[in-house]
């Protein structure tokens, strides 16, 4: 009964391959992000979805597509992968109504290692 | 735009306090926030301050803000070694839906 579970929590291919990383919440949250943590731990937000709607879109190649089922699903594509896009990406939730809508809930995280 | 920095890392003996700083550039920042990160996991929320307080108190946390300073600080008392992690201070502003995190404090705790 994980709150906010990704699959896969390691994934390793090569340069030019397609990859998928799920993500999927049972907090009944209406918000989920995509984060990416690079090698020095620094963490960047990458989209942000709200009730399957697209709210945040940073400075991410379009390679990176996001997709979002249903307000309990987000997940993410990665076209022609890169050497620097190896790193962890983390899944998260949160509730926007209330004033503190920055109580999120992560996931464990998936680590892309690209060769 | 929004920028939070602190400094890279933090040792300290068990037992004794450690105190993590954290400096905002955003002064509409309305909630500042302490996240945890042990070693292969997600990030966990520890703690949150509302931007009209000074200071809150959990349990061996204290959080201590100065708005005028943009200056955030998170104190744990008693260290034990299963404090040993990265520490991230985090805001969101007024009128956001982002929240923009810091590069983290790594704190060893030494027996």
């Amino acid at each position: 009964d994980t709150a906010v579970s990704q699959t896969p929590k390691y994934l390793v291919t090569q340069m030019g391959n397609d990859k998928s990383i799920k993500c999927e919440q049972n907090l009944g949250h209406d918000t989920m992000y995509w984060y990416k943590q690079d090698s020095k731990k620094f963490l960047k937000i990458m989209f942000s979805y709200n009730n399957k709607e697209l709210i945040i879109n940073e400075t991410v190649p379009n390679r990176f597509s996001p997709k979002s089922p249903d307000k309990a699903h987000l997940n993410l594509h990665i076209n022609s992968l890169e050497l620097g896009d190896s790193a962890v990406y983390f899944c998260a939730s949160s509730q926007r109504t209330g004033a503190n809508t920055g109580e999120l809930f992560f996931g464990e995280g998936s680590r892309l290692t690209v060769l | 735009g929004e920028d939070v920095e602190q400094s890279l890392f933090l040792s300290v003996r068990e037992g004794d306090s450690s105190v993590i700083n954290c400096t905002y550039t955003d002064s509409s920042s309305t909630y500042l926030y302490w996240y945890k990160q042990e070693p292969g996991a997600g990030l966990q929320l520890l703690t949150y301050i509302f931007s009209n307080m000074d200071m809150k108190q959990d349990q061996r946390l204290t959080v201590l803000l100065n708005k005028k300073d943009k200056h955030l600080s998170l104190r744990i008392a008693d260290t034990q070694t299963g404090d040993s992690a990265i520490y991230f201070c985090a805001e969101i502003a007024a009128a956001g839906n982002k929240l923009t995190f810091g590069g983290g404090t790594r704190v060893l705790v030494k027996p």
